[in-house]
C-alpha cells in the first residue's frame, strides 16, 4: 500500500458526461501529481499541484481540470467525455523538498466512457 | 525522437533465467532514474531508485545507469513467476525545492516469467 488513496476504482459514464476523480496524498506529501495510463500511449503526465498551486502542466486536455485544496486532497475533473478518454488515470504524491524525492501512485481510477 | 524509449516486449522467460530490461533516453538532464513494477491494471510500485551513474543492487534486483551511453538496466536475477508484471523506467532532471518532479516514463515492457 502507497499510502495514496484514490477513489472511485472503476467508473462507466456515456460520452459528454462530466466525471470527478478524487485523490488523498500520502501524509506528509505536498505534491499531487495526475497522469493518464492508456494501452497506446503508456503513461502521460496530465498535471501537478503543489501545496494547493498548480506546478507543472502536461498534456492536459482544456476539457480536463483539476485542483488541491487546503487539506491537500485532489480532484480531477472531465468533462464533455468522449470515448477516447476512456483510461487508467492515478494520481502520484511526493514530499517534494527538494532533489532526492520520488513520486508514489495510487491504485488508479478506471475510466470507462460508453 | 522520444525523450524515453523502451521496448515494449512482450518479454517470456522460463523461471530461474536472468532478465535484462533496458531504457534509452535523449535529454541528458535526467539525474534521477526510477524503475516501477505495475501488476495488472494497478498503480506502478516503485522497485528501485538511483541517483546519476552507476550501479544499485537490492536482493534479486540490479538496476544499472549509464549517463554516457544514455540508457539505464534493471537486471533480475532467480525471476520468480511473481515477477511477471510490466515494468517501467522513469527519469526526471533535478529539481530545486518546490520545483516540479515530474517522471518521464517509457511506455513499459511486459514480463512474463513461466513456472
Amino acid at each position: 500500500d502507497s499510502g495514496v488513496t484514490q477513489t472511485p476504482k472503476h467508473l462507466i459514464t456515456a460520452t459528454g458526461q462530466r466525471v470527478t476523480l478524487r485523490c488523498s496524498p500520502r501524509s506528509g506529501d505536498l505534491s499531487v501529481y495526475w497522469y493518464q495510463q492508456s494501452l497506446d500511449q503508456g503513461l502521460q503526465f496530465l498535471i501537478q499541484y503543489y501545496n494547493g498551486e498548480e506546478r507543472a502542466k502536461g498534456n492536459i486536455l482544456e476539457r480536463f481540470s483539476a485542483q488541491q485544496f487546503p487539506d491537500l486532497h485532489s480532484e480531477l475533473n472531465l468533462s464533455s467525455l468522449e470515448l477516447g478518454d476512456s483510461a487508467l488515470y492515478f494520481c502520484a504524491s511526493s514530499v517534494d523538498r527538494g532533489s532526492g524525492n520520488t513520486i508514489y501512485f495510487g491504485e488508479g481510477s478506471w475510466l470507462t466512457v460508453v | 525522437q522520444k525523450e524515453v524509449e523502451q521496448d515494449p516486449g512482450p518479454l517470456s522467460v522460463p523461471e530461474g533465467a536472468i532478465v535484462s530490461l533496458n531504457c534509452t533516453y535523449s535529454n541528458s538532464a535526467f539525474q534521477y532514474f526510477m524503475w516501477y513494477r505495475q501488476y495488472s491494471r494497478k498503480g506502478p510500485e516503485l522497485l528501485m531508485y538511483t541517483y546519476s551513474s552507476g550501479n544499485k543492487e537490492d536482493g534479486r534486483f540490479t538496476a544499472q545507469v549509464d549517463k554516457s551511453s544514455k540508457y539505464i538496466s534493471l537486471f533480475i536475477r532467480d525471476s520468480q513467476p511473481s515477477d511477471s508484471a510490466t515494468y517501467l523506467c522513469a527519469m526526471r532532471p533535478r529539481s530545486s525545492q518546490g520545483g516540479s518532479e515530474k517522471l518521464v516514463f517509457g511506455k513499459g515492457t511486459k514480463l512474463t516469467v513461466n513456472p
